[in-house]
């Protein structure tokens, strides 16, 4: 199994909801990423884990609140959106270790509107 | 410095013919691994190649190969015999070994096949 699924696809959201993005490996992978995408624009890195631990947090604002529940598991709580929030959502996973062939492997996305 | 520079924002190619797509790096970490992934309109990021710091020959899968230049620091995509399916942002990234698990992405390329 080599692939890395998300859920939901699609999510609109008002500026006072809660929602949670959730993302899922089966490949036994101990890195979990979760990058934003504006369109035409390379993926952001907010959030790293490395076995379970959040090793990165690239001053993402505290509406976003990730969360790895196991080795497996990859969720993203969302709170207070702003529009500007409004994105595309990817999570990956990766090999730890020190050899250089541990690709990225990503998930197909999280559609995010804000409104 | 950016650790990944693309310069070509937008490039077109005629449909049957190769196109080169720019990508250098910077970078001091003896070893580094050097990823092409591909992102159709649909939004996920698909892994095309990969080329290792140590690596003594050009990568090559299928119609993809990556003419690496070590000692110009530069790591161009190839793809040959252009089809229109190949139409596609193309992030070029890196990852250094002894600095953690990030990963670098360059600003990207949108490729357009002409039929």
């Amino acid at each position: 199994d080599t692939e890395v699924t998300q859920t939901p696809k699609h999510l609109v959201m008002g500026m006072t909801n809660k929602k949670s993005l959730k993302c899922e490996q089966h490949m036994g992978h101990r890195a979990m990423y979760w990058y934003k995408q504006k369109a035409k624009k390379p993926p952001e890195l907010m959030f790293v884990y490395s076995y379970e631990k959040l090793s990165i947090n690239e001053s993402v604002p505290s509406r976003f609140s990730p969360e790895c529940p196991n080795s497996s598991l990859l969720n993203l709580h969302l709170h207070a959106l702003q529009p500007e929030d409004s994105a595309l959502y990817l999570c990956a996973s990766s090999q730890l270790g020190t050899r250089e062939y541990n690709e990225q492997f990503f998930g197909p996305g999280t559609r995010l509107t804000v409104l | 410095a950016q650790k990944i520079t693309q310069t070509q924002p937008g490039m077109f190619v005629q449909e049957k013919e190769a196109v080169t797509l720019d990508c250098t790096y910077d970078t001091s970490d003896p070893s580094y691994g050097l990823f092409w992934y591909k992102q159709p309109s649909s939004g996920e990021m698909i892994f095309l190649i990969y080329q290792g710091s140590y690596d003594q020959q050009n990568a090559t899968e299928g119609r993809y190969s990556l003419n690496f230049q070590k000692a110009r620091k530069s790591a161009n995509l190839v793809i040959s015999a252009s089809q229109l399916g190949d139409s596609a942002m193309y992030f070029c990234a890196m990852r250094e070994i002894n600095t953690g698990n990030q990963f670098y992405f360059g600003t990207g390329t949108s490729l357009t096949v002409i039929p």
